[in-house]
């Protein structure tokens, strides 16, 4: 079936060192988002990526969407104890807008 | 404040024993969907409704109702729980964008219900 494969599982860092999520795809994506979900919380979206070989810059977070749009990245610049959760990519397949699928997360712990 | 609003918070119930979940969003969304969280397997999509008295199979439906009789409102019901039911379930709506139908603007998600089943 389609499916959105995420890595790493799990990322421990110092504070002030970088992160990187991945996402791939099996299929093509029309889109792409991205959810934050703190412990205990619920997720909450942070970005969508729409066109291919997109990049979006939210402060210390950029986003980017491949040529193919079949994989994606978060990368966490100089990470704070504040950006601990775990980390979400979501695709829809191309053809099939009903589906959000997602990711199996990534979970970060920043270490002060 | 625009918001989707899961109960109960918490759960524990017994095998066979039916339940529903309730969800309501003040968003005017189409679009409403249920999921199961579980350690290492993410969201998963139980069922989806794309408006009133439109409902679909998502991916792990078995075992679950939905019906969407409101616009606001989309219960999950659980007819004979069984423990491999005992997770975590997020309540989600988003509009869809009009003309295409499409899922295309931000999922916003309930607090969640924690459901355990002995």
């Amino acid at each position: 079936g389609q499916q959105v494969m995420q890595i790493p599982q799990y990322q421990h860092v110092q504070e002030g060192e970088d992160f990187t999520t991945y996402c791939n795809s099996s299929t093509t994506l029309s889109n792409i988002q991205w959810y934050k979900q703190r412990p205990g919380g619920h997720p909450v979206f942070l970005i969508q990526l729409v066109k291919s070989g997109e990049v979006k810059k939210q402060k210390r977070l950029t986003f980017q969407f491949g040529e193919a749009k079949k994989n994606s990245s978060l990368h966490i610049t100089a990470t704070q104890t504040t950006d601990v959760g775990t980390y979400f990519c979501a695709g829809i397949v191309s053809g099939g807008y009903n589906k959000l699928i997602f990711g199996a997360g990534t979970r970060l712990a920043v270490h002060p | 404040e625009a918001q989707v609003t899961q109960n109960p918070r918490y759960l524990i119930t017994v095998t066979g024993k039916k339940l529903t979940v309730t969800c309501s969003q003040n968003m005017n969304h189409e679009y409403m969907s249920w999921y199961r969280q579980d350690p290492g397997l993410g969201l998963r999509q139980i069922y989806y409704s794309m408006n009133v008295e439109v409902t679909d199979k998502g991916d792990v439906p078995e075992g679950y109702k939905v019906s969407r009789k409101e616009k606001r409102n989309f219960p999950l019901i659980l007819e004979s729980p069984s423990p491999n039911q005992t997770s975590l379930y997020f309540c989600a709506s988003s509009s869809a964008r009009s003309g295409t139908g499409g899922l295309n603007t931000e999922a916003f998600f309930g607090q969640g219900t924690r459901l355990t089943v002995v």
